[in-house]
């Protein structure tokens, strides 16, 4: 079975400054994706970022990027210039390339950009 | 922009009562989900749908629950005898297929309270 942890219940971080959120899964599969989702308090699921397991180059989307380190099963998320609308739960989730695709996701971290 | 449409936004029942959750995945997506978030906790897979079957179902994903697609948009989940551990959170999610298959999209969830 599949795992995802986040380790970091709570983070908070000044307005314009960098955060890293940590991300480690478990699994067997040799090919799969990663997610992060952010919750805002209106607690709709939005997608932030995909890695695909077979892809070395890191995904990035605009100020959000990923550190995918295979061997150690590890997928942060980079955050640069914090906006205040970046404050929310943030997801990290994993799916195997087969069949049905569901989404396996960690605990969650709870993000707080100080203005 | 296409989106997940969900309805009601909130849902106030008796324990004992039955309750249809009902969704609108977008229009050329293929696979459907629901998924639980029980309040504070992770978001939990329950089930996954595809070609008018259920492909996956998890543990949680009962005799009490059943999931239809009664015609070429709606799909719907419902609880038979609802039960307080049954309050939560509850995501429709859709996604395309093929290439583009791992990217599932959330709807803004149905809010499940159950008195």
């Amino acid at each position: 079975a599949q795992t995802v942890t986040q380790s970091q219940p709570e983070m908070s971080v000044q307005e314009a400054e960098t955060v890293t959120l940590s991300c480690t899964y478990d699994t067997s599969e040799n090919n799969y994706y990663l997610f992060w989702y952010k919750q805002p308090p209106s607690r709709q699921m939005i997608l932030v970022i995909r890695q695909e397991a077979y892809k070395q180059q890191n995904a990035t989307e605009n100020r959000f990027s990923v550190n995918f380190q295979k061997a150690a099963k590890s997928f942060s998320l980079k955050i640069s210039d914090s906006q205040l609308g970046d404050t929310a739960m943030y997801f990290c989730a994993f799916t195997t390339n087969f069949g049905n695709e569901k989404l396996t996701f960690g605990t969650g971290t709870r993000l707080t950009i100080i203005p | 922009e296409p989106e997940v449409t969900q309805t009601p936004s909130h849902q106030v029942t008796q324990m004992g009562q039955e309750v249809i959750l009902r969704c609108v995945p977008i229009s050329n997506h293929l696979y459907f989900y629901w998924y639980r978030q029980i309040l504070g906790q992770k978001v939990e897979f329950l089930v996954s749908f595809y070609n008018n079957e259920i492909s996956e179902k998890s543990e949680i994903f009962d005799d009490q629950f059943s999931v239809e697609r009664p015609d070429g948009s709606n799909f719907t989940l419902k609880i038979r005898s609802t039960k307080l551990e049954d309050s939560a959170m509850y995501f429709c999610a859709s996604s395309e297929g093929g290439t583009a298959k791992n990217i599932q999209y959330f709807g803004a969830g149905t809010r499940l309270s159950v008195l």
